[in-house]
C-alpha cells in the first residue's frame, strides 16, 4: 500500500520561510508532486520531483530525497496569500495511468 | 485560458436523489479524472477515463457512475446519494497518462446532501 505523511497544519508570519514536509512509503516510487490548494478552490500545480536535490522556482522551492522517502515545500518570503493547504502526491512507475497518491495536506496559515 | 470548468460550484440535493456534476475541458486532454474530497482528507480517485475508455477503481461504489460524451466533456452521476456522499468532487485532466503527467484541476463542486 503506500502511505504518505505530512503535517496538518502550520502557522508561520509574513515574511518568515517555512517547510513543509512529507515522507512516503510506496512500492516503485517514481516521482513526488507539490499542490496548493486555496479554501473552497481546486488544487493547482506546484512542483514534480523526480531526482534527488533541490528545485527552485521563485519563491517556492521543492526538495527530494528518494532513499530517505522525503520531501518538502520551502516556501520564502511569506504572503498573506500563501495561505492555503499544500498537497503532496506521490506517483509509482509502471503506472500505466500514473496514479496520484495524495498525503491529507497541510493547511499552512500566515499571519500579519 | 485554457482551463476545467465545473458546473455547479455548489450542489444541494436530497437523500436518494440523482444528481449529475458536470466538468469541461479546453486543454484538449486525453484524459479526465473525478476525485472525492471530503474535509480535511486527501483527494480519492473514483474514476478516469483514458479518451473513451473508462477507468472504475476497484473501491468506487455502483452509485457512482461517469459519462463522456466527447473529449470536452465528463458527467459524473450520483444514483442515489447518502449522507455519506457529501463532499467536494474535483474533476481534473491530464495530457496524457503515465508517471510524471500533470494533472489540471477544475475549482470543484461542492454536495450537500440533505
Amino acid at each position: 500500500g503506500q502511505n504518505i505523511d505530512q503535517p496538518t497544519e502550520m502557522t508561520a508570519t509574513e515574511g518568515a520561510i517555512v517547510q513543509i514536509n512529507c515522507t512516503y512509503q510506496t512500492s516503485g516510487f517514481n516521482g513526488l508532486f507539490w499542490y496548493q490548494q486555496h479554501a473552497g478552490e481546486a488544487p493547482t500545480f506546484l512542483s514534480y520531483n523526480v531526482l534527488d536535490g533541490l528545485e527552485e522556482k521563485g519563491r517556492f522551492s521543492s526538495f527530494l530525497s528518494r532513499s530517505k522517502g522525503y520531501s518538502y515545500l520551502l516556501l520564502k518570503e511569506l504572503q498573506m496569500k500563501d495561505s492555503a493547504s499544500y498537497l503532496c502526491a506521490v506517483v509509482n512507475r509502471g503506472s500505466t495511468l500514473g496514479r496520484l497518491y495524495f498525503g491529507r495536506g497541510t493547511q499552512l496559515t500566515v499571519w500579519p | 485560458d485554457a482551463m476545467v470548468i465545473q458546473n455547479p460550484r455548489y450542489q444541494v440535493t436530497q437523500f436518494g436523489k440523482p444528481v449529475t456534476l458536470s466538468c469541461s475541458q479546453t486543454l484538449n486532454h486525453n484524459v479526465m479524472y473525478w476525485y472525492q474530497q471530503k474535509s480535511s482528507q486527501a483527494p480519492k480517485l473514483l474514476f478516469h477515463y483514458y479518451d473513451k475508455d473508462f477507468n472504475n477503481e476497484a473501491d468506487t461504489p455502483d452509485n457512482f457512475q461517469s459519462r463522456r460524451p466527447n473529449t470536452s466533456f465528463c458527467f459524473l452521476d450520483i444514483r442515489s446519494p447518502g449522507l455519506g456522499d457529501a463532499a467536494m468532487y474535483l474533476c481534473a485532466t491530464s495530457r496524457d497518462r503515465g508517471a510524471g503527467e500533470t494533472q489540471y484541476f477544475g475549482p470543484g463542486t461542492r454536495l450537500l446532501v440533505l
